[in-house]
């Protein structure tokens, strides 16, 4: 089964740039969705298709992908963006959606 | 608005069934595949299988293969996921989520339900 890799945790002041990665074999060539997860709360699409933003979602949030990274950037930061975010895309060998890890935003 | 709505937490006992319902309303049910993920305490998100409601077709993942059904009822627009054989290692909070056209291509989960807690303690 194809393999997502997160870091843990990445921390930021407000008002700085947030990179989180998400790591796999070629990734670069898959659609890569990318959710924001706060506590007791239900996951929330950001990112779909490695950069496409849903309605409602702010301009701050973008992301990129290529080779093996793709990476969700959240610009200018907020204390409302800490959160859990998770990136994921369809397997094609096993015709089905896996998640990354997950990675816990902080904001100083 | 599009929704999905599901129903309470649950407490069942090692090796008994639970049933969790997730009812659609604001778009076309039938368009939209459904699918389930669960949430461990403190753990990643994992996908269990999806149902497409035009025809109840199922893919379920591999692990769960056995132990998991899903179905649907057009005429009350929802959908159901049955877990049976329940271990302690199936407590976690399960969501389902419409993700894809079922004419389309997968572009995400862009729509969930709120969670339902399933604890499975003796």
């Amino acid at each position: 089964s194809y393999v997502l890799t997160q870091p843990p945790s990445v921390s930021v002041a407000p008002g700085q740039t947030a990179r989180i990665t998400c790591g796999g074999d070629n990734i670069g060539s898959k659609s890569v969705h990318w959710y924001q997860q706060k506590p007791g709360q239900a996951p929330v699409r950001v990112i779909y298709d490695d950069s496409d933003r849903p309605s409602g979602i702010p301009e701050r949030f973008s992301g990129s992908n290529s080779g093996d990274t793709a990476t969700l950037i959240i610009n200018r930061v907020e204390a409302g963006d800490e959160a859990d975010y998770s990136c994921q895309v369809w397997d094609t060998s096993s015709n089905h959606p896996v998640f990354g890890g997950g990675t816990k935003l902080t904001v100083l | 608005q599009e929704q999905l709505v599901q129903s309470g937490a649950e407490v069942k006992k090692p090796g008994a069934s639970v049933k969790v319902s997730c009812k659609a309303s604001g778009y076309n049910f039938n368009g939209y595949y459904i699918h389930w993920v669960r949430q461990a305490p403190g753990q990643g998100f994992e996908w269990m299988g999806r149902i497409a409601p035009h025809n109840g077709g199922t893919n379920y993942a591999q692990k769960f293969q056995g132990r998991v059904t899903m179905t649907r009822d057009t005429s009350i627009i929802t959908a159901y996921m049955e877990l049976s054989r329940l271990r302690s290692d199936d407590t976690a909070v399960y969501y389902c989520a419409r993700g894809g056209l079922i004419e389309g291509r997968f572009n995400g989960m862009d729509v969930w339900g709120p969670g339902t807690t399933v604890t499975v303690s003796s």
